[in-house]
């Protein structure tokens, strides 16, 4: 069935790297959009990083910018966030989901989203 | 950044009762809005989109409504599986921020 599988996390110490995966499963990866969205512990959803099917295109949100990179093998049907120079309020569950959209450069909801994967960042 | 504002942020309801949330954009953008559900421990699940669409599979009891700057969602007739919390998200611009979200509790 459709699905979307993240891996990757665990507890860093501060200014330490981190790269989650999320592995997708009964459909084609190249054919959507991807996005990376956190939800910090108790907190609501806060969105991360978009790229586009062809990964030509790629957003990130202010906070993370310079520090996060969003990626993808079509090839592998896998999506990446590396993750650089954490901080404690990078401390989160981070979800991958599936744009609803597929060719094309403007998003759409979200309509399949992984289990998610803890990210601790503590010294 | 477009700032969405959700109301209530807290909700009591019983088994059968009509529920309306709020979803205020501090921005007018079209109807480029959706909305979700989560319960505790696990993911978001996709209820609305493009502010009055059903995605598939979801119930009838759930529908959305609105455009521009104020938009809703509904449950018609609440049922157990019902209680969780309800986001809304925009799809106008980035960043693409979402609601802080309404906990419907028993």
């Amino acid at each position: 069935q459709v699905q979307l599988v993240e891996s990757g996390g665990g507890v860093v110490q501060p200014g330490r790297s981190l790269r989650l995966s999320c592995a997708a499963s009964g459909f084609t990866l190249r054919s959507y959009g991807m996005h990376w969205v956190r939800q910090a512990p108790g907190k609501g959803l806060e969105w991360v990083a978009v790229i586009w099917y062809d990964g030509n295109n790629k957003y990130h949100r202010d906070s993370v910018k310079g520090r996060f990179t969003i990626s993808r093998d079509n090839s592998k049907n896998t999506l990446y966030l590396q993750m650089n120079s954490l901080r404690a309020d990078d401390t989160a569950v981070y979800y991958c989901a599936r744009d609803r959209r597929g060719s094309g450069y403007y998003p759409d909801a979200f309509d399949i989203w992984g289990q998610g994967t803890m990210v601790t960042v503590s010294s | 950044d477009i700032q969405l504002t959700q109301s209530p942020s807290f909700l009591s309801a019983s088994v059968g009762d009509r529920v309306t949330i709020t979803c205020r954009a501090s921005q007018g953008f079209s109807s480029s809005l959706a909305w979700y559900q989560q319960k505790p421990g696990k993911a978001p699940k996709l209820l609305i989109y493009d502010a009055s669409t059903l995605q598939s599979g979801v119930p009838s009891r759930f529908s959305g409504s609105g455009s521009g700057t104020e938009f809703t969602l509904t449950i018609s007739s609440l049922q157990p599986e019902d209680f969780a919390t309800y986001y809304c998200q925009h799809l106008y611009s980035y960043p693409l921020t979402f609601g802080g979200g309404t906990k419907v509790e028993i």
